[in-house]
């Protein structure tokens, strides 16, 4: 039971346009979400997030959007630059803590 | 500061052997979690621990277990391996909880046989 979802598995963006990566979830009860970047061999490193009491939270080029009636987030970066070339997850946490994430998106942005 | 740190990186077992993996947190944070990741399935969690108690645990069997030392290091355990446990293990800890920004360590490469 997959309870946050990334039905997009890649997406490739062309330098100087907004990337848009897609996120739903299931769980109600979740209050929080993150995303998260991810280089080939290296751990994931923390990018943005948002508290449910808020729908939109905005840090430089990166910027979360909540809905939280469709249980949908995303992430957009404008400008996309080719260092952002990556994969994203998504999590979510409710009242236990424990983070969920998603399967990633691939983000592939060329020149 | 340093880093999460992670041994081993790398580790080929066979079918049927257990596997210990460490994580060592960064100082002074006290929440350390594992995840799990395969190609497909994203990173699944798999427990959380603070102050050396297990404090979350994900929908992982038995053979799965961890722990967490009285220097907020931790170590997780598989027994009996299975193919299907080849993965990508990665450690991360945060402060005092999960929510706050975690710092991931570079994971440890599982190839079962």
């Amino acid at each position: 039971d997959q309870q946050v979802k990334q039905n997009s598995p890649s997406l490739s963006v062309q330098e100087g346009r907004i990337s848009i990566l897609n996120c739903d979830y299931t769980n109600s009860m979740f209050d929080y979400f993150l995303w998260y970047k991810k280089y080939p061999a290296e751990g994931p490193t923390f990018l943005i997030s948002i508290s449910s009491i808020k729908d939109k939270n905005e840090d430089g080029r990166f910027t979360v959007f909540l809905n939280k009636s469709a249980k949908h987030l995303s992430l957009h970066i404008v400008p996309s630059q080719p260092g952002d070339s990556a994969v994203y997850f998504c999590a979510a946490s409710g009242s236990t803590d424990k983070l969920i994430f998603g399967t990633g998106t691939r983000l592939q942005v060329f020149p | 500061k340093a880093g999460v740190t992670q041994t081993p990186r790398y580790l080929i077992k066979t079918r049927g052997q257990q596997v210990t993996l460490s994580c060592s947190p960064i100082s002074g944070h006290r929440s350390v979690s594992w995840y799990q990741q395969t190609p497909g399935q994203g990173l699944q969690f798999l427990f959380e621990y603070f102050s050396e108690t297990q404090r979350n645990k994900g929908n992982f069997p038995g053979r799965f277990s961890g722990r967490q030392f009285s220097n907020s290091r931790s170590e997780m355990n598989v027994s009996t391996l299975e193919l299907g446990d080849s993965a990508l293990y990665l450690c991360a800890s945060s402060l005092d909880s999960p929510r706050e920004t975690q710092y991931f360590g570079p994971g440890t490469r599982l190839l079962v046989l």
